[in-house]
């Protein structure tokens, strides 16, 4: 299967710094990928999609000048925490799909192996 | 809209019982459904997946499940519990967009 990698998978920020995540298809080009939200034993909740070459879509209730989305190239996206807040604290998850041969997004997210984020 | 929902957030099995995780879901297409397993502190991995065909999917560690249209159930099944299938499990559908939506998840418990 196609592979998605995540990094860091982990990081500690003091409050009030910003952090980026990078999110990168290894084989193959996504243009669009996906950004979600995990609080401890919760459900992963989508933030937002990451639209190469175009501004992000953001879900309702994330805050788009908080978490910024940058989808520069096919193989990368990224996400970036800014003024961090211990409330920030959480695991960050990105997804990408290959498209088929035919040019349709495939079915199936492949998933990075997450980041966890903490902020003291 | 599509939609899935978890029936338990916790489900305790003994060793070598067999393991039921139940997943209902709501879509106005044919959906495509997906289970995930969720170590501590790690990513997800997808343990198996329905998109069209045999509606009996097997998938990797012995796990399968079972697209019901009628019941519009995707239940996860395994016949015998190992100490090592202690973790989290999500359903999850793609929805709109191919963003995947996931259930609420539930914590697999196994006691020797």
């Amino acid at each position: 299967g196609a592979v998605v990698s995540q990094h860091p998978s982990r990081v500690i920020c003091k409050s009030g710094t910003s952090v980026k995540i990078e999110c990168r298809s290894l084989d193959f080009q996504a243009t669009t990928m996906f950004w979600y939200r995990q609080f401890p034993k919760q459900s992963l909740m989508l933030m937002a999609t990451s639209n190469e070459g175009s501004k992000a879509t953001y879900e309702q209730g994330v805050e788009k000048d908080k978490f910024l989305i940058n989808h520069a190239s096919l193989t990368l996206s990224t996400l970036t925490v800014t003024s961090a807040h211990p409330e920030d604290s959480s695991f960050y998850i990105c997804s990408a799909s290959p498209r088929t041969s035919r040019g349709f997004m495939n079915t199936e997210a492949f998933f990075g192996q997450g980041t966890r984020l903490t902020v003291v | 809209a599509q939609s899935v929902t978890q029936l338990g957030s916790h489900v305790s099995v003994s060793e070598g019982a067999l393991v039921l995780l139940r997943c209902n879901y709501s879509s106005s297409v044919p959906p495509y459904l997906f289970w995930y397993v969720q170590y501590p502190n790690q990513g997800l991995q997808l343990l198996l997946k329905y998109t069209t065909g045999a509606t009996l999917v097997k998938g990797i560690n012995g796990f399968e499940a079972e697209f019901k249209k009628s019941e519009t159930s995707f239940h996860l099944t395994k016949p015998s519990a190992h100490m090592s299938d202690a973790a989290e499990y999500f359903c999850a559908v793609i929805g709109g967009g191919f963003k995947t939506i996931f259930g609420a998840g539930t914590r697999l418990f196994v006691k020797a």
